[in-house]
């Protein structure tokens, strides 16, 4: 079964270091990748995606991944932190659930906080 | 356009009422999709539909139904409240892309908090 683990549920950096978040997935097949991100009160919104196109995906707000077949990786990194980046984060693998459709299924998050 | 909207945002209930979560899109997507959230354990799928008149399980599909009578609704509910069924619901949508969705970017509604007592 297709799967996500993220390491750390919690993550703090300092504003202005990097941001390096972690994930690896379980997958017979070619995965499909996605990392969310879930500002405090607020649904979820699509941060990025790996569709097999590129292995360096670059999202929005200057986020990035990179999809590491030999390390069954898609860590998310930034550059830089900014304030603004405090959020939950979530990767999540594209699914079969039945009659050939496909679902999320999401790791459990890792909160990320910026230390001023 | 409001993309995907829910109501209500908060909602109390004691055990063994009955409620029914809202959600809406205006964006003419097919797919549509119910999650629960709870702390520490990212979102698990409750229901989805791929169209009007289809729906079908996900991970965690008991003590909720759903019906999808339009493209635009898809309403949640919970028939005999239990205080499991405290969490964060999440509706969301999707376009159907290509390889049934495989690749489709999901639209989250801001969510409905709600506490069974």
């Amino acid at each position: 079964a297709q799967s996500v683990t993220q390491l750390g549920s919690h993550v703090s950096v300092s504003e202005g270091a990097l941001v390096l978040l972690r994930c690896n997935y379980s997958s017979s097949v070619p995965p499909y990748l996605f990392w969310y991100v879930q500002y405090p009160n607020q649904g979820l919104q699509l941060l990025l995606k790996y569709t097999s196109a590129a292995t360096l995906v670059k999202g929005i707000n200057g986020f990035e991944a990179e999809f590491k077949k030999s390390e069954t990786s898609f860590h998310l990194t930034k550059p830089s932190a900014h304030m603004s980046d405090a959020a939950e984060y979530f990767c999540a693998v594209s699914v079969v659930q039945g009659a050939g459709s496909y679902q999320l299924t999401f790791g459990k998050g890792t909160k990320l906080s910026v230390i001023p | 356009n409001a993309g995907v909207t829910q109501t209500p945002k908060f909602r109390i209930l004691k055990i063994g009422q009955s409620m029914t979560l809202q959600c809406a899109q205006d964006m003419n997507h097919n797919y549509m999709y119910w999650y629960r959230q709870d702390p520490g354990m990212g979102l698990k799928l409750i229901y989805y539909s791929v169209g009007a008149g289809i729906t079908d399980k996900g991970e965690v599909p008991n003590g909720y139904n759903v019906s999808r009578s339009t493209t635009e609704d898809f309403p949640l509910r919970l028939e005999l409240a239990a205080p499991s069924q405290t969490s964060v619901y999440f509706c969301a949508s999707s376009h159907d892309g290509v390889a049934g969705g495989r690749t489709d970017t999901q639209y989250f509604g801001p969510g409905t908090r709600l506490t069974v007592l």
